[in-house]
């Protein structure tokens, strides 16, 4: 079955850092554009990293020199490193497939990770 | 960055009704727009990209229209799951969503 399953999030102190994961199966991460959006508590959607096929990567204002975004071949996977945790970082945090290698809409999901940054 | 602005941001409809969502970008992205619609709790789910084509599976009665820096989806005739959030995403450059557009019921 064709899907994205993320892990890594929970409650995290102001100024502390996760490392956000999300398993693919059945298709290839390396093949397609992927992407890290956030959604935090009632509020719109949000793309916070962008990494194309050919490795090149994006990141918004908002998360720049905080967030990496990578991916293990290997592994089919695709992550999330957050430094520098602030209460605005709360979101829940979903990784998602371009259907194309550059700059794409997003066909596949995944259910998404809460990240809850707090003291 | 382009921005992404919808309108209106909240939309109250019946049943049957007809009801379109306007997007405009801050510059032109040709038909790079893509369409989701995402319900409470749930995953955002893709309904329309490049502006007017229909993702597989979703109903005929949702289409898309625009060029340049207005776009629009039109919800032919309102059915009991069509009560959503739905968002534009702009994939010219890089990605930005607009605010969201929340449809409710009259």
């Amino acid at each position: 079955e064709v899907q994205l399953v993320e892990s890594g999030g929970g409650l995290i102190q102001p100024g502390g850092s996760l490392r956000l994961s999300c398993a693919a199966s059945a298709f290839t991460v390396s093949s397609n554009c992927m992407t890290w959006v956030r959604q935090a508590p009632g509020q719109g959607l949000e793309c916070v990293s962008i990494i194309y096929s050919d490795g090149r990567t994006y990141y918004a204002d908002s998360v720049k020199g905080r967030f990496t975004i990578s991916r293990d071949n290997s592994k089919n996977a695709l992550y999330l490193q957050i430094n520098s945790l602030g209460v605005e970082d709360t979101a829940v945090y979903y990784c998602a497939r371009g259907q194309l290698s550059g700059a794409s809409y997003f066909d596949l999901w995944g259910r998404g990770t809460l990240v809850t940054v707090s003291s | 960055d382009i921005q992404m602005t919808q309108s209106p941001s909240t939309l109250s409809a019946s049943l049957g009704d007809r009801v379109t969502i306007t997007c405009r970008a801050s510059q032109s992205i040709s038909s790079w727009l893509a369409w989701y619609q995402q319900k409470v709790g749930k995953v955002p789910k893709l309904l329309i990209y490049k502006a007017s084509t229909l993702e597989s599976g979703v109903p005929s009665r949702f289409s898309g229209s625009g060029s340049g820096t207005e776009f629009t989806l039109t919800i032919s005739s309102l059915q009991p799951d069509d009560f959503a959030t739905y968002y534009c995403q702009q994939y010219h450059t890089y990605s930005t969503f607009g605010q969201g557009t929340k449809l409710e019921i009259k």
